[in-house]
């Protein structure tokens, strides 16, 4: 079975640190392109950070560049989103989600990261 | 980018057809074939329901259809059926690795 997983969300005071993690499963995770996209409780979808199939292309949100760093093992199939410097507004439920062309068709159950003191 | 802009809110009875708008500009809808279309359940993660502005994937019904004109790309929802309650996001690519969400729109079945 396709799958993504994410894991690594939790409560952080404002300025902290997090790292989340998605582990692919079901399908060959280094041919494909990932993405990180958010969701502020009871907000609608906002696209955070793209990274190639061989990290050669990154793309990052406004709201999070230079904070954020998205990186990905191709080895371990494995997805990963450093979070530096939390804000308030970054709280949200975090989705991984792998492209097929130029659309998301595949979505993690998402892990929820929290930023209050 | 800003993102696009949707109805809050669409409702129709089961058995109608319902649209829902998405508009944007020439630097996202208006620039690229590459409009999807997601349905989201409350508490779930959001299901990819069309692509490349009307390209359905394998399971989706053929009730939901997409189409694009200009700035502006809709979703057609035909033969409305109880399960189709839930909130739907539109997304363009934008260029240079980015894409742009829509603000969402709920969709009730009266």
């Amino acid at each position: 079975e396709v799958q993504l997983v994410e894991s690594g969300g939790g409560l952080v005071q404002p300025g902290g640190s997090l790292r989340l993690s998605c582990a692919a499963s079901g399908f060959t995770f280094s041919s494909y392109t990932m993405n990180w996209v958010r969701q502020a409780p009871g907000k609608g979808l906002e696209y955070v950070s793209y990274i190639s199939s061989s990290s050669s292309a990154i793309y990052y949100a406004d709201s999070v560049r230079g904070r954020f760093t998205i990186s990905r093992d191709n080895a371990k199939n494995s997805l990963y989103l450093q979070m530096n410097s939390l804000r308030a507004e970054d709280t949200a439920v975090y989705y991984c989600a792998r492209n097929f062309l130029y659309a998301l068709d595949i979505w993690g159950h998402g892990t929820m990261v929290t930023v209050s003191s | 980018q800003s993102a696009l802009t949707q109805p809050r809110s669409v409702s129709g009875s089961p058995g109608q057809s319902v649209t829902i708008s998405c508009t944007g500009t020439s630097s996202d809808v208006g620039g690229y074939n590459y409009v999807s279309w997601y349905q989201q359940h409350p508490g779930k993660a959001p299901k990819l329901m069309i692509y490349d502005v009307s390209k359905r994937p394998s399971g989706v019904p053929d009730r939901f259809s997409g189409s694009k004109s200009d700035n502006t790309a809709s979703l057609t929802i035909s033969g409305l059926q109880a399960e189709d309650e839930a909130d739907y996001y539109c997304c363009s690519y934008a260029g240079s690795f980015s894409w742009v969400f829509g603000g969402g729109t709920r969709l009730t079945v009266l």
